[in-house]
């Protein structure tokens, strides 16, 4: 039973635009939000994260989207840089819980 | 500030054998996880310990267990392995319970032939 789900396994991205991931979950207990980035051979190192009573949430050239309604949230990285290559995972949490559930994960390939 | 370590890097073990991965919290760190990614999967929670005490486990048999030390360091045991253990295990550290910007390790890779 996947409870967190990214439908894209890859994303290539020119340079300087605007990367967009995406992430939907089923379970409607969740109530905090996160991305990770993992780069190869290292462990996830957390970007940014969203509480459900917000609906966007900045921190420089990361924008995390979430639309409760539709179960749905988004990674916005604008401008695109390269060492933004890299996997990118979406985590969902019941606020107090200590089990983190994961996606899949979205290759994000930016393109010089 | 050191980060989070973990040993060893690589393993290869049979299956029925016990295997025993270790790591070391960031410093200041209290509240340790250990999470089991498949290839192609998102890492899953296997367990959590909090000031020496277990505080949450995922959905893993009895033969995963762990340990964590007064020093804030980990263990995390696996009796019998199988052929399905084979993964990336992860270890991520926090200052506190419900503070979910872990900080990971770089993870164990282990191998069941």
């Amino acid at each position: 039973d996947q409870q967190v789900k990214q439908n894209s396994p890859s994303l290539s991205v020119q340079e300087g635009r605007i990367s967009i991931l995406n992430c939907d979950y089923t379970n409607s207990m969740f109530d905090y939000f996160l991305w990770y980035k993992k780069y190869p051979a290292e462990g996830p190192t957390f970007l940014i994260s969203i509480s459900s009573i917000k609906d966007k949430n900045e921190d420089g050239r990361f924008t995390v989207f979430l639309n409760k309604s539709a179960k749905h949230l988004s990674l916005h990285i604008v401008p695109s840089q390269p060492g933004d290559s890299a996997v990118y995972f979406c985590a969902a949490v019941n606020f107090g819980n200590e089990k983190l559930t994961f996606g899949t994960g979205t290759r994000l390939t930016i393109i010089p | 500030e050191t980060g989070v370590t973990q040993s060893p890097t690589h393993l290869i073990k049979t299956r029925g054998q016990q295997v025993t991965l270790r790591c070391s919290s960031q410093s200041g760190h209290n509240t340790v996880s250990w999470y089991q990614q498949a290839l192609g999967q998102g890492p899953q929670f296997i367990f959590q310990y909090y000031r020496e005490e277990e505080n949450g486990r995922g959905n893993f048999p009895p033969r995963f267990s762990g340990l964590q030390f007064p020093n804030y360091s980990s263990e995390l045991n696996v009796n019998a392995l199988e052929l399905d253990d084979s993964a990336l295990y992860l270890c991520a550290s926090s200052p506190r319970v419900a503070n979910y910007g872990y900080t990971f390790g770089s993870g164990t890779r282990l191998t069941v032939v």
